[in-house]
């Protein structure tokens, strides 16, 4: 199958500035994506998703970004804080009834104080 | 989250010995999930099960096998464990959104080591 993956695995930020993390997906097809944040010791929590008929969707602090054209999508986290340090990780997935979403390896942010 | 629970949270066991790992769920979902996630590296999933009935492997499933023992109830079985089983173990589950879009919960993780 088709994979995710991204950009950058580590991302540092001074708290209170921006965070900008990026995938990259390659199945042209998948039209539902899903943005998770792993802290520490911890299982995946659902963030943000969007769908392929949006290019934008807002959240409190977050807005996740999708450029079909590119098969891009990315986080951004507004006035990032220390405990937004986490891995986070995209997932791309088909609407319909027996897709699995494929997961990328992750991007660690780490907020300095 | 709370919804999800996995037990054991944390397991040291010897090469050879049969372990099981339990996830329950009161989220009410038909779908649920088995991962391993490796440091550094992604969720690779390990089985899958779409009702009580069904069961599928996922991409990894040689070395371990599942029961589905009630739509709540998944276990994950290690039947002669080795020490690159060694790794972080989750339990996640779906349901249908109004527009036919799944989105996975997931449990706090089994962090398993094989000595």
């Amino acid at each position: 199958g088709e994979s995710v993956g991204l950009h950058l695995p580590t991302l540092s930020v001074q708290e209170g500035d921006n965070s900008i993390i990026n995938c990259a997906y390659s199945n042209s097809a998948s039209d539902y994506f899903i943005w998770y944040k792993q802290e520490s010791g911890k299982g995946p929590q659902f963030i943000i998703d969007i769908r392929s008929n949006m290019d934008k969707r807002q959240g409190q602090r977050v807005t996740v970004l999708l450029n079909k054209t590119v098969k891009h999508l990315s986080l951004q986290i507004a006035a990032t804080q220390p405990g937004d340090s986490a891995v986070y990780f995209c997932a791309e997935n088909l609407s319909g009834g027996s897709y699995i979403p494929t997961f990328g390896r992750g991007t660690s942010l780490i907020v300095h104080p | 989250d709370a919804d999800v629970t996995q037990t054991p949270r944390n397991r040291i066991t010897k090469t050879g010995k049969r372990i099981m790992l339990e996830c329950s769920q009161t989220k009410g979902h038909d779908r649920m999930y088995w991962y391993r996630q490796d440091p550094g590296l992604g969720l690779q999933l390990i089985y899958y099960s779409f009702d009580v009935k069904d069961i599928n492997k996922g991409e990894i499933s040689d070395g371990y096998s599942v029961s589905r023992q009630a739509q709540a109830k998944f276990s994950l079985s290690l039947e002669s464990a080795i020490p690159n089983q060694t790794a972080l173990y989750f339990c996640a589950t779906s349901d249908r959104t109004a527009d036919n879009f799944y989105t996975q919960y997931f449990g706090p993780g089994t962090r398993l080591t094989v000595l």
